[in-house]
């Protein structure tokens, strides 16, 4: 079955970098584009970012543009995100999810989410 | 202030239906983009809900699993989520979700409480 398993988090000052990580596992990783999506505590979903099969093309939420970096590594089917000049609105439960197709486009949508990781930006 | 727009909350009775409706623009749904709806089952505080699971894909499609009281349609710049028959189990959040052009990026409604009373 699809796992997704995401680590990397934890409490970070404002301003410092942290990278989270998504094992992925039970599909074929290298057929399917990836996103993260975040949900600051008590509030909405916030799509951040998205990666094709191949890490070919890469998309960025407007809010996290130029501060944060999606990859993927296939050889370890692993999903990364690597947040730099944190602030106290990216505290949020960053979840990595599956897109169901192999290209980031305006029909994707995300079939298979992890459990979540939390980030907390505090001083 | 989402893109997509979501009642704050709805609620009924064990049986009855109730119905969530996704507001856009021409930038988003009114734009042909599909609409996509996921369930987040609430959690015990402090932990948050559960991870979102996708619930309705392409406006009205479910996925294995998902029981057929839950229901999906669009229609210009809408899109509503219809739940059937409900049950204690359906009390969750529910946000619809789509591409905007605009933004070129995806967008999220702010969430609909859904509580059987």
């Amino acid at each position: 079955q699809v796992q997704l398993v995401e680590s990397g988090g934890g409490v970070v000052r404002p301003g410092r970098s942290l990278r989270l990580s998504c094992a992925a596992s039970g599909f074929t990783f290298g057929r399917h584009a990836m996103h993260w999506v975040r949900q600051a505590p008590g509030k909405g979903l916030e799509w951040v970012a998205g990666i094709s099969y191949d890490g070919s093309n890469k998309d960025y939420a407007d809010s996290v543009k130029g501060r944060f970096t999606i990859s993927r590594d296939p050889s370890k089917n692993t999903l990364f995100l690597q947040m730099s000049s944190l602030g106290v609105e990216d505290t949020a439960i960053f979840y990595c999810a599956r897109d169901w197709a192999a290209a980031v486009s305006g029909l994707s949508h995300f079939d298979y989410w992890g459990q979540g990781i939390m980030v907390t930006v505090s001083s | 202030q989402s893109v997509l727009t979501q009642p704050p909350s709805v609620s009924g009775a064990p049986g009855q239906r109730v119905t969530i409706s996704c507001s856009g623009s021409s930038s988003n749904i009114g734009a042909g983009y599909d609409v996509h709806w996921y369930q987040q089952l609430p959690g015990t505080a402090p932990n948050p809900g559960t991870a979102p699971k996708l619930l309705i894909y392409r406006n009205g499609n479910r996925p294995s699993g998902v029981p057929d009281r839950f229901s999906g349609s669009k229609s210009g710049t809408s899109a509503s989520l219809a739940i059937s028959g409900l049950q204690a189990e359906d009390e969750a959040d529910y946000y619809c979700q789509s591409y905007d052009s605009s933004l070129s990026g995806f967008v999220f409604g702010a969430g609909t409480r859904v509580t059987v009373l």
